[in-house]
């Protein structure tokens, strides 16, 4: 089945450490995304790219790195520099061809910083 | 600039009881609008979505929204709920000359009480 894979779905992390959240897709969308979700704020874009070897700031990109060397990968690297890393992480992706703006969304990844 | 806005953070209903979501957005160009579900600890899931057409536009499990674009209005409806449809719903308003960047509003938790 086609779809998004987010991993690990639940992650525990100390103050200072960085860690990455992995994002695949095999529904040969172009687009990816990184969403952020806080409860009574919706979600919160962090990084898009469109293609490969592209990426662009979100509204929330401060503290996050991304990379897209592969078409089906994303993955997002929470570092130190973020304040306020513990929250819910949503990757998504889109077509661009026949474009109709939807979004498909993994099943997201729980990040806890103790 | 686009924003939505969902006017109401929680909506409590009892079983077969009809049910309205409200969703408001501003935007000075032609849009896409959709709603999103999720339930606890999981990804979004597409709803329903208005791309153009009709302005009323429907789901296969009961739901449905009408666009307004004198009221910059995509509220969400159904006639009689169940106990299933308890989760968080999200709206989200997308330009439709763009690639998949979407503006969700805060979400709004649907209560279904027996």
């Amino acid at each position: 089945d086609g779809g998004i894979t987010q991993s690990p779905k639940y992650l525990f992390r100390k103050e200072g450490q960085n860690v990455t959240l992995s994002c695949e897709q095999n529904l040969n969308h172009d687009a990816m995304y990184w969403y952020r979700q806080d409860p009574g704020q919706g979600l919160r874009l962090i990084y898009y790219s469109q293609i490969v070897n592209d990426f662009q700031k979100g509204d929330i990109a401060e503290g996050y790195s991304v990379s897209r060397e592969k078409k089906e990968s994303f993955p997002l690297t929470v570092t130190s520099a973020q304040k306020n890393p513990t929250a819910f992480y949503l990757c998504a992706s889109s077509s661009a061809s026949g474009y109709t703006g939807e979004l498909f969304f993994g099943e997201g990844s729980r990040l806890t910083v103790l | 600039a686009q924003s939505v806005t969902q006017l109401d953070s929680q909506v409590p209903v009892f079983e077969e009881a009809p049910v309205e979501l409200r969703c408001n957005y501003s935007s000075s160009v032609s849009v896409y609008l959709f709603w999103y579900v999720q339930y606890p600890n999981q990804g979004l899931q597409l709803l329903l979505k208005y791309l153009s057409g009709s302005t009323l536009v429907e789901s296969i499990n009961g739901f449905e929204a009408e666009f307004n674009k004198s009221q910059t209005s995509f509220h969400l409806r159904k006639p009689s709920v169940h106990i299933s449809d308890t989760a968080e719903y999200f709206c989200a308003v997308g330009r439709s000359s763009n690639t998949g960047k979407l503006i969700f509003g805060q979400g709004t938790t649907l209560q279904v009480k027996p």
